[in-house]
C-alpha cells in the first residue's frame, strides 16, 4: 500500500505570514490524487485543497497553494496571509485509481497574533 | 442535503462486548471508508469497499468487520478481538468513477471501553 509521510509534527506562524507543511508518498503508480484536509478541534474533516497527478499546474485555493513536485514524490501546502481560523491539523492524503486512500500522521499548525 | 451520517456519536462498549458503529450515506457514492484516529494521530484505514457486496482490509482491519449490503450503508463492528478499542471513528464516501472528487467525511463516532 502506498504510505504518506507528514514530517513535521507541529508548525508554528505568526497571523499574517506565510508557512509550508511539507508531505511525501511512495507510490509506483502515475496516476493518483492528492489531497490536504484540514481538522480543527471539533474534528471535522474539511478539503482545503486538491491535485490531480497528471496535471502539471499546482493547484490554487485563495490563500492555500501547492508545490507538486512529481518526480520528487513531494506535495507541500503554503498558507499565505495566515489567519487564527487556519490553527487546526492537517492531513496530506493519496488516493490511488483503485480508491485505496491513505492519510499522513498530520501536522498541528498553530497561528499566533 | 446530501451528506454522510454516523451513529451514535458517542459509544461505550464493555470488555469482550461487540458493538457495531453505523455510517449512511446519501450521496449515491460508489465508495465508503472506515478510519480510527486516536488522540494527536492521523487517520488509519481499517476497511474500504468500492462497490456493494465488495470490501478489502486496510493497514489494521484484525478486530474488525464490515458488510456492505446496501450502497448507502457501511457498518462497522468492533469484536471482542479489538483489544484495544478505544478511539475516534470516521466514516468517509466517494466516486469511484477515477475523477478528483474528494472524501466526504461524517461527524465521527468516539467509543470507549467503560
Amino acid at each position: 500500500a502506498q504510505t504518506v509521510t507528514q514530517s513535521q509534527p507541529e508548525m508554528s506562524v505568526q497571523e499574517a505570514e506565510t508557512v509550508t507543511l511539507s508531505c511525501t508518498y511512495d507510490t509506483s503508480e502515475s496516476d493518483y490524487y492528492l489531497f490536504w484536509y484540514k481538522q480543527p478541534p471539533s474534528r471535522q474533516m474539511i478539503l482545503v485543497i486538491r491535485q490531480e497527478a497528471y496535471k502539471q499546474q499546482n493547484a490554487t485555493e485563495n490563500r492555500f497553494s501547492v508545490n507538486f513536485q512529481k518526480a520528487a514524490k513531494s506535495f507541500s501546502l503554503k498558507i499565505s496571509d495566515s489567519q487564527l481560523g487556519d490553527a487546526a491539523m492537517y492531513f496530506c492524503a493519496y488516493r490511488s485509481e483503485d480508491n485505496d486512500m491513505r492519510f499522513g500522521a498530520g501536522t498541528r499548525l498553530t497561528v499566533k497574533p | 442535503d446530501g451528506g454522510i451520517t454516523q451513529s451514535p456519536k458517542y459509544l461505550f462498549r464493555k470488555e469482550g462486548q461487540n458493538v457495531t458503529l453505523s455510517c449512511e450515506q446519501n450521496l449515491n457514492h460508489d465508495a465508503m471508508y472506515w478510519y480510527r484516529q486516536d488522540p494527536g494521530q492521523g487517520l488509519r484505514l481499517i476497511y474500504y469497499s468500492q462497490i456493494v457486496n465488495d470490501f478489502q482490509k486496510g493497514d489494521i482491519a484484525e478486530g474488525y468487520s464490515v458488510s456492505r449490503e446496501k450502497k448507502e450503508s457501511f457498518p462497522l463492528t468492533v469484536t471482542s478481538a479489538q483489544k484495544n478499542p478505544t478511539a475516534f471513528y470516521l466514516c468517509a464516501s466517494s466516486t469511484s468513477d477515477g475523477s478528483n472528487q474528494p472524501q466526504h467525511f461524517g461527524d465521527g463516532t468516539r467509543l470507549s471501553i467503560v
